[in-house]
């Protein structure tokens, strides 16, 4: 187990809702990256959190929004939820370079 | 931004077999990360390999940076090695690394 917590697991929500994912990072580590992988994808990288700050940004609309807390627990936020948007939303806490992964939030949109 | 290929993009094997797992990338890199995908969605690492050879029990990685590839290597596979295995290696001064598309890997009994 890598330390790094995700929730909810599983998740259903409807298109046009909003969604709030959340993640606790592993001990130590002041720097959370989140993912987004589609069936038979790679993770695409959303953004990435340091010390509280964004710290780059991928290729992903605004209405994908995070925060970082002052414990390094983050959140990923998905306003105006589409079809499209049905993956699993993985995220990685780092101290460096070295990512490790929570389990992963499986998000449906109907 | 780099660019990473992965082959093959599907394996099987029966179990007791060894294979190799390739990853190009197409800018000089300054860390990459092997990852084991379970057929539950967990990346789990399985090296952090910037360069040169590092071995774990029956996997092994190589990273040949000057020549933009790694390769992981299974020996005696077994059904548990089964899942999606991923490199990620990160360019420049980023702290992001890009995925590849993996290599689906089923191992038969």
């Amino acid at each position: 187990e890598t330390g790094v917590t995700q929730s909810p697991t599983h998740l259903i929500k409807t298109r046009g809702q909003q969604v709030t994912l959340r993640c606790s990072s592993q001990s130590g580590h002041n720097t959370v990256s989140w993912y987004q992988q589609a069936l038979g994808q790679g993770p695409q990288f959303i953004f990435q959190y340091y010390r509280e700050e964004e710290n780059g940004r991928g290729n992903f609309p605004p209405r994908f929004s995070g925060l970082q807390f002052p414990n390094y627990s983050s959140e990923l936020n998905v306003n105006a939820l589409e079809l499209d948007d049905s993956a699993l939303y993985l995220c990685a806490s780092s101290s460096q370079y070295e990512q490790y992964f929570g389990p992963g939030t499986r998000l449906t949109v109907t | 931004g780099i660019q990473v290929e992965q082959s093959p993009p599907d394996l099987i094997l029966q179990e007791g077999a060894n294979s190799t797992l390739r990853c190009n990338f197409s800018d000089s890199v300054n860390n990459l990360q092997w990852f084991h995908q379970n057929p539950w969605g967990q990346l789990i690492n399985l090296f952090y390999i910037p360069s040169g050879t590092k071995q774990n029990g029956r996997l092994s990685a190589t990273t040949v940076a000057t020549e933009r590839y790694s390769l992981l290597y299974i020996s005696s596979s077994q059904t548990t090695d089964s899942g999606v295995y991923f490199c990620a290696p990160l360019s420049g001064g980023s702290y992001i690394p890009t995925f590849g598309r993996g290599t689906s890997l089923i191992v038969h009994p």
